[in-house]
C-alpha cells in the first residue's frame, strides 16, 4: 500500500518568514495530494491540493509544488503569520484506480509554530 | 452549506462497554469515510462507502468494530467491547465520489473517546 513521510515533524519560525514542508510519496498510481490545517482540537481543513497533471499551484500565500518523477511535493507558506500556526498533514491518494483508491494515507504531520 | 456532522463530540466509557459514533456527510455526498486519529498521528482509513455499500473495510477491526450506511446517507460505527486502546479520535468524511475530481474530502469535528 502507500506510504507517506512527512518532514520535518515541528518546525517554527518567525512571523513574515516562510515555512516549508516536505511529503514524500511510495505508491507510483498516486495522483492525488492534498494538504489539510488541523487547528487544536478542531476537524482537518483541506488548505490546498495538487493533482499529478500540474507541477505547481498557488493560492495566496499557500503553494504546493509536486515531482512525480521523485515522488515527492512541498508546502510553501510565504510571509507567515501567528494564525497559521497548527498541525499540517499531507496526503496522498489514486482517483484512478491502484490500491490507493479512494483513499487518503496521511503524513505524520508537522506542527507549525510562528511566533509573533 | 452544512459541513459533516457528527455526535457525540467527546465520550467516555469504561472497558468492555460499548459505544457509537454517528456521522452525517455533507448532502449530496456519495461517498463517506471513517478515519482513526491517535494523537499525535495522521488520520488512518477503517472504512470507506460508496452509497450504502463498504467497498473499503480492510483496516476495520472486524472483531470488535462494525460500520453501517443503510440508507446511503448517514453512518454509525460501533466498537463492542471498548479497549483502553481504542482512546482516540474518529473522524467521519465525505466526498461526491472516489474518482475523478469528486474526491476532495471534507472532514467532520470528530468524536473523542476516552475508554478508561
Amino acid at each position: 500500500g502507500e506510504n507517506v513521510e512527512q518532514h520535518p515533524s515541528t518546525l517554527s519560525v518567525q512571523e513574515g518568514d516562510s515555512a516549508v514542508i516536505k511529503c514524500t510519496y511510495s505508491d507510483s498510481a498516486s495522483n492525488y495530494f492534498p494538504w489539510y490545517k488541523q487547528e487544536l482540537g478542531k476537524r482537518p481543513q483541506l488548505i490546498i491540493d495538487i493533482r499529478s497533471n500540474v507541477g505547481e499551484k498557488k493560492d495566496q500565500r499557500i503553494a504546493v509544488t509536486l515531482n512525480k518523477t521523485a515522488k515527492h511535493f512541498s508546502l510553501h507558506i510565504t510571509e507567515t503569520q501567528p494564525e497559521d500556526s497548527a498541525v499540517y498533514f499531507c496526503a496522498a491518494s489514486s482517483d484512478a484506480g491502484g490500491t490507493s483508491y479512494g483513499k487518503l494515507t496521511f503524513g505524520q504531520g508537522t506542527i507549525l509554530t510562528v511566533h509573533p | 452549506e452544512a459541513g459533516v456532522v457528527q455526535s457525540p463530540r467527546y465520550k467516555i466509557i469504561e472497558k468492555k462497554q460499548p459505544v457509537a459514533f454517528w456521522c452525517n456527510p455533507i448532502s449530496g455526498h456519495n461517498t463517506l469515510y471513517w478515519y482513526l486519529q491517535n494523537l499525535g498521528q495522521g488520520p488512518e482509513l477503517l472504512i470507506r462507502y460508496e452509497n450504502e455499500e463498504a467497498v473499503d473495510d480492510s483496516q476495520l477491526p472486524k472483531d470488535r468494530f462494525s460500520a453501517e450506511r443503510l440508507k446511503g446517507v448517514d453512518s454509525t460505527l460501533k466498537i463492542q467491547p471498548a479497549e483502553l486502546g481504542d482512546s482516540a479520535v474518529y473522524l467521519c468524511a465525505s466526498s461526491l465520489g472516489s474518482g475523478g475530481r469528486w474526491n476532495e474530502q471534507f472532514f467532520g469535528p470528530g468524536t473523542r473517546l476516552t475508554v478508561l
